[in-house]
């Protein structure tokens, strides 16, 4: 049972430059979550997914889309990277409200 | 829609001393509450979380939290530190506006222990 991971755990980037975030989760969970660290912001949701062939915008969705491409799965796409999104990305899912959330590794992304 | 606001982004305690740290929260109904933890490079783990059952509740390493809903405060404490309970403390909140399925976290509160 490897719970949410992502890949990768690194990523460099050039302005401009494109990429996609991955993360699955093994636990069977309906909602699934991108957020982003940035130090003394705490975590902001920037795109979830209720269940399988949803997707909401969270807090800070500009600049990112997001693909459920079935339960087990949510990916996070920066399509022309910025400086600004340089950031600790975190993948997270659980079943309901009560419910406890699974976060993955993260992904430490810099654009330069 | 709900928020969180987290007292004190740096508490620093001595090994062996109270640890206590604040969060209140705003919600017009019974909230679920949630602590987590994030060590150094590491995604985040629950320490306990509140769903409406005994408002105190007891959590992983000797944590435990109180909800107090005269208050909304859902202030985190543990009776002595330990050196490996130097972390990053998050409070996090439900939000189900919209009927959708959300946590909202605090700030964090970066706790140091020094011998």
């Amino acid at each position: 049972n490897a719970g949410v991971t992502q890949t990768p755990k690194f990523q460099v980037l050039k302005t401009g430059q494109s990429m996609t975030l991955q993360c699955a989760q093994d636990m069977n969970h309906n909602s699934m979550y991108w957020y982003r660290q940035d130090p003394g912001m705490g975590l902001r949701l920037i795109y979830y997914s209720a269940s399988e062939g949803t997707t909401d915008k969270g807090e800070v969705p500009n600049g990112y889309n997001v693909s459920r491409l079935n339960k087990r799965e949510f990916s996070l796409r920066l399509e022309s990277a910025a400086p600004s999104q340089t950031s600790v990305y975190f993948c997270a899912s659980r079943q309901g409200a009560s419910d406890t959330q699974y976060f993955g590794p993260g992904t430490r992304l810099t654009v330069l | 829609a709900q928020s969180v606001t987290q007292l004190g982004s740096h508490v620093s305690v001595s090994e062996g001393a109270l640890v206590l740290l604040r969060c209140n929260y705003s919600s017009s109904v019974p909230p679920y509450l949630f602590w987590y933890v994030q060590y150094p490079n590491q995604g985040l783990q629950l320490l306990l979380k509140y769903t409406s059952a005994a408002t105190l509740v007891k959590g992983i390493n000797g944590f435990e939290a109180e909800f107090k809903k005269s208050e909304t405060s859902f202030h985190l404490t543990k009776p002595s530190a330990h050196m490996s309970d130097a972390a990053e403390y998050f409070c996090a909140v439900s939000d189900l506006t919209g009927g959708y399925n959300k946590l909202i976290f605090g700030a964090g509160t970066r706790l140091a222990v020094h011998p």
